[in-house]
C-alpha cells in the first residue's frame, strides 16, 4: 500500500511568519506535487518535482517555494504567510506520468 | 493552454438511479485520464482510470468511458447508493508535461 503523510493536519500561524509544510512517500516515487484546494476551484497545482533536487512551477507558484533534498521527501515552503494562503494543501507523489497520483491526508492552514 | 471542464458541479439523484459526469479535455496528446473521489474531509482517492488505448473500463458499479476523437470522457456510477456522496474529480495526463489537468469537481448527493 503506498502512504503518503504530511507533517500536520492542521496549522494555525499568523501574518508573515515563514510556513513549512511536509510531506513524505514510502514508495519510491520519481515524482511529488504539491496542490492547494479551494471551494470552488478545485486542485491547484503549486509546485511538482520530477526528481530529487529538481522543482518545476505549477499554475499558482507565487508566494510559495519548495526543497526536495531527498527522494521521499517534498517540503512546501511559506516565506511570508498572507491570509490569501489560508486554504487545505495536499501533497502527492506517483511513479511516471501514466501512473495514478496518491495523496496525503492534506493540512488544513489558517493563517490569521 | 490545457485544460479539463466538467459538468455538472452539482448532481442529486435518487439512490439506486445512475449518476453520470462528464469531462472534456483540450489537449489531444493526453493519454491517461483518473477519476478520484473525494468524501468529506479526506483525501482524494483513485475509482477508476483509462488509458488512451482502451475505449471503455467497467469496475463493479462503476465506468468510464473515452472518445478520442471528441476528447471527451465519462464517468457513470449505477445503483448508487448513499456512500456514494461526495465530489468527483476528473484528470488528464497530457503525457507532454508531469502536470495532471484537474476538472473542478462534481458534487454528487445520493438521496436515500
Amino acid at each position: 500500500d503506498v502512504k503518503v503523510t504530511q507533517s500536520s493536519r492542521y496549522l494555525v500561524k499568523r501574518t508573515g511568519e515563514k510556513v513549512f509544510l511536509e510531506c513524505v512517500q514510502d514508495m519510491d516515487h520519481e515524482n511529488m506535487f504539491w496542490y492547494r484546494q479551494d471551494p470552488g476551484l478545485g486542485l491547484r497545482l503549486i509546485y511538482f518535482s520530477y526528481d530529487v533536487k529538481m522543482k518545476e512551477k505549477g499554475d499558482i507558484p507565487e508566494g510559495y517555494s519548495v526543497s526536495r533534498e531527498k527522494k521521499e521527501r517534498f517540503s512546501l515552503i511559506l516565506e511570508s504567510a498572507s491570509t490569501n494562503q489560508t486554504s487545505m494543501y495536499l501533497c502527492a507523489s506517483r511513479e511516471t506520468p501514466q501512473e495514478t497520483q496518491y495523496f496525503g491526508p492534506g493540512t488544513r492552514l489558517l493563517v490569521l | 493552454g490545457e485544460n479539463v471542464e466538467q459538468h455538472p458541479s452539482t448532481l442529486s439523484v435518487q439512490e439506486g438511479d445512475s449518476a453520470v459526469i462528464k469531462c472534456t479535455y483540450s489537449d489531444s496528446a493526453s493519454n491517461y485520464f483518473p477519476w478520484y473521489k473525494q468524501e468529506l474531509g479526506k483525501r482524494p482517492q483513485l475509482i477508476i482510470d483509462i488509458r488512451s488505448n482502451v475505449g471503455e473500463k467497467k469496475d463493479q458499479r462503476i465506468a468510464v468511458t473515452l472518445n478520442k476523437t471528441a476528447k471527451h470522457f465519462s464517468l457513470h456510477i449505477t445503483e448508487t447508493q448513499p456512500e456514494d456522496s461526495a465530489v468527483y474529480f476528473c484528470a488528464a495526463s497530457p503525457g507532454r508535461t508531469y502536470k495532471y489537468i484537474f476538472g473542478t469537481g462534481t458534487r454528487l448527493k445520493v438521496l436515500a
